[in-house]
């Protein structure tokens, strides 16, 4: 089976960077992706690691280790937008994409 | 382009009642993904698609069937409907590394 593990909230404030986790374990690993949802909508892709090391899209970064079953998503100059849930998922062997149980993000001012 | 569209947004059933939650894309997307997330939860894979024709079991399954006929339309049933089966639902399809969600379905059995 698949299983994905991520802190359930973390809390930072304005204009600071915060780091959010998540270790996986799985079979046929394709690559780890994250997701940002605001107060139950859709969510919305936000990166995506095949390969070990960073990715960065502007203000957010993504890094894997597919050694360590790793991989975080960095969050840089924080806006009061960024509150949100954060989900990092595994996209594996077959098509079949797992997701965590979410990171809960609070920005404060 | 419309993207994902589920329909209906709002359903209240009764315990026991049957319904189909549609999702059809827009996109030409091969793979398509039905998801339940319960309040403060994570999203839960019910059943996934990789293309027309071919469809295999997510984490929860159960109480929950799927077809897909069309490369666009990947419809949800729910027989026999439970309050457990009380959740928001989630349609997707995925292109590459990029999966990309309807708005979702609220779905209420008492």
């Amino acid at each position: 089976g698949q299983s994905l593990e991520q802190p359930s909230e973390v809390t930072a404030v304005e204009g600071a960077i915060v780091q959010i986790n998540c270790t996986y374990q799985t079979s046929g690993f394709y690559g780890l992706s994250w997701y940002q949802q605001h107060d139950g909508g859709a969510p919305t892709f936000l990166s995506y690691n095949a390969l070990d090391g960073l990715e960065e899209t502007g203000r957010f970064s993504s890094f894997l280790s597919r050694s360590d079953s790793y991989g975080y998503l960095l969050l840089q100059e924080l806006q009061m937008k960024d509150s949100a849930s954060y989900f990092c998922a595994v996209d594996n062997q077959g098509g079949k994409l797992i997701f965590g149980q979410g990171t809960e993000l609070s920005v404060k001012p | 382009n419309a993207g994902v569209t589920q329909t209906p947004k709002f359903r209240i059933l009764k315990i026991g009642q049957s319904m189909t939650l549609q999702c059809a894309q827009d996109m030409n997307h091969n793979y398509m993904y039905w998801y339940r997330q319960d309040p403060g939860m994570g999203l839960k894979l019910i059943y996934y698609s990789v293309g027309a024709g071919i469809t295999d079991k997510g984490e929860v399954p159960n109480g929950y069937n799927v077809s897909r006929s069309t490369t666009e339309d990947f419809p949800l049933r729910l027989e026999l409907a439970a309050p457990s089966q009380t959740s928001v639902y989630f349609c997707a399809s995925r292109l590459e590394s990029q999966a990309f969600f309807g708005q979702g379905t609220r779905l209420t059995v008492v």
